[in-house]
């Protein structure tokens, strides 16, 4: 149990295009999703909290307009990356928290990576 | 901003030596989880601490929290080639978000 999935793998795209990135939880609920972004050999930076029916919790210093997510169902989250440039190429990663497990854990999607160019 | 410090950022070990990373967060903690993650892969759960001093125990894999909750340490005991990886400790300040900071992680490197 607690798998994630997240669509696609890998992305290339030009400057100035918009990508979806696909989270979902496979075999559990979620109302809690959290977006990270990764650079080679970085850590793991949060982006952003996403919330099932409400509006997404930014982290200080990201563009809320630039990444847009939403949070349609509770097996679902998408992160838009709008206007793309080449310095949003990075590896991104979700992970969603099961509701009524009992606890925090966060399970970990494969990741995104991105490559803009 | 995020203030999770983990040290070191690399350690390269002989097989059969023990291994240990360190985590020190500038605030109280709700709790303290440790991932690995492989070369191309994404990070993996392997515990999460929540009482002030715990200690948990995977086979050769130690994990302790500290008193104050403040910080954290993972100790490989005899390490082999298969604990190749990065470990990140993320500490949660008990925001009902249930966000996690991730430290940014230590490389183990173990030559056979």
């Amino acid at each position: 149990g607690a798998v994630v999935s997240q669509h696609p793998s890998w992305v290339i795209c030009k400057s100035g295009t918009s990508v979806k990135i696909e989270c979902r939880s496979l075999d559990f609920q979620a109302t809690t999703m959290f977006w990270y972004r990764q650079f080679p050999k970085q850590s793991l930076m949060l982006m952003a909290t996403s919330n099932e029916g409400s509006k997404a919790t930014y982290e200080q210093g990201v563009e809320k307009d630039k990444f847009l997510i939403n949070h349609a169902s509770l097996t679902l989250s998408t992160l838009t990356v709008t206007s793309a440039h080449p310095e949003d190429s990075s590896f991104y990663i979700c992970s969603a928290r099961p509701n009524d497990w009992g606890t925090d854990t966060q399970y970990f999607g494969p990741g995104t990576r991105l490559t803009v160019l | 901003g995020q203030q999770v410090m983990q040290i070191p950022q690399y350690q390269h070990v002989q097989e059969g030596e023990d291994f240990t990373t360190y985590c020190n967060s500038s605030t109280t903690l709700s709790n303290i989880q440790w991932y690995k993650q492989r070369p191309g892969g994404h990070p993996v759960f392997l515990i999460q601490l929540v009482k002030s001093g715990e200690v948990k125990k995977q086979k050769r894999l130690t994990f302790q929290f500290g008193e104050a909750k403040k910080n954290s340490s993972l100790h490989i005991t005899a390490t082999q080639t298969t604990d190749v990886g990065t470990y990140f400790c993320a500490g949660d300040r008990g925001s009902t978000l249930g966000r996690l900071y991730f430290g940014r992680g230590t490389q183990l490197t173990v030559w056979p």
